[in-house]
């Protein structure tokens, strides 16, 4: 069974601060992996990962792939408090019945202080 | 990215009742889903709604429960039935675009509470 695991399930810093979020993965026929921010209700989609070594960057946000030690991380520099939220990564099923059926981590909640 | 809509946006209905969900996309999709989000908990997959045929449900989950419908490639619904307090959750719907990159989106979402 695929299994993804975040870390830390919560980080609390305050604005300014540099945060790395962890994401380790075992899944079969692995593809790609994807991260999310989830404030409300939906998650947004921030990342898609399928190539080791390549950083993917998106203003102040920035992602890794490691496909040899089967990890990921989320940089987020100059924190604000609207970084505030619930990242999530995951991996779609890459074969099978439940094909394109994402597989998420537990979450890590960050709070970002004033 | 795709741009999707889903109706209601929030509903507080009583148990024994029925309501459903609407998904909608402004382009051709190849694979929608439909999660659900308890509270405090991560996305747990419902099923892969089918174009054409019936849907895929995941372990856990049935169709008499959570009959689903896509009459075609930008629409589907999802039905929660005889709802129980249970049944309170978020409930989303995703889509994968044509290129089928794995690019995965969510709808806004749907909040149900069950009283």
């Amino acid at each position: 069974e695929d299994k993804v695991v975040q870390s830390p399930l919560s980080l609390v810093v305050h604005e300014g601060d540099t945060v790395t979020l962890n994401c380790s993965y075992e899944v079969t026929n692995f593809r790609s992996l994807l991260w999310y921010k989830q404030e409300k209700k939906a998650p947004t989609f921030l990342f898609m990962l399928t190539s080791s070594g390549i950083e993917k960057k998106s203003g102040r946000l920035s992602s890794i792939l490691d496909k040899k030690e089967l990890f990921s991380i989320l940089n987020i520099t100059a924190t604000q408090t609207g970084d505030s939220a619930v990242y999530l990564c995951a991996t779609p099923n890459a074969g099978g019945t439940s094909y394109g059926k994402l597989t998420f981590g537990q979450g890590t909640i960050l709070t970002v202080h004033p | 990215s795709a741009v999707i809509s889903q109706k209601p946006s929030r509903d507080i209905c009583q148990r024994g009742t029925s309501l459903t969900i609407q998904c909608q996309v402004d382009s051709q999709v190849t694979m929608m889903f439909w999660y659900r989000q308890q509270p405090g908990q991560s996305l747990t997959l419902i099923a892969t709604a089918n174009q054409g045929s019936e849907a895929t449900y995941e372990s856990g989950f049935v169709i008499d429960k959570f009959p689903i419908s896509r009459p075609n490639l930008t629409f589907s619904t999802l039905t929660v039935s005889n709802m129980s307090p249970e049944d309170s959750s978020i409930y989303l719907c995703s889509v994968v675009g044509l290129a089928g990159d794995y690019e995965q989106y969510f709808g806004p979402g749907t909040r149900l509470t069950v009283t």
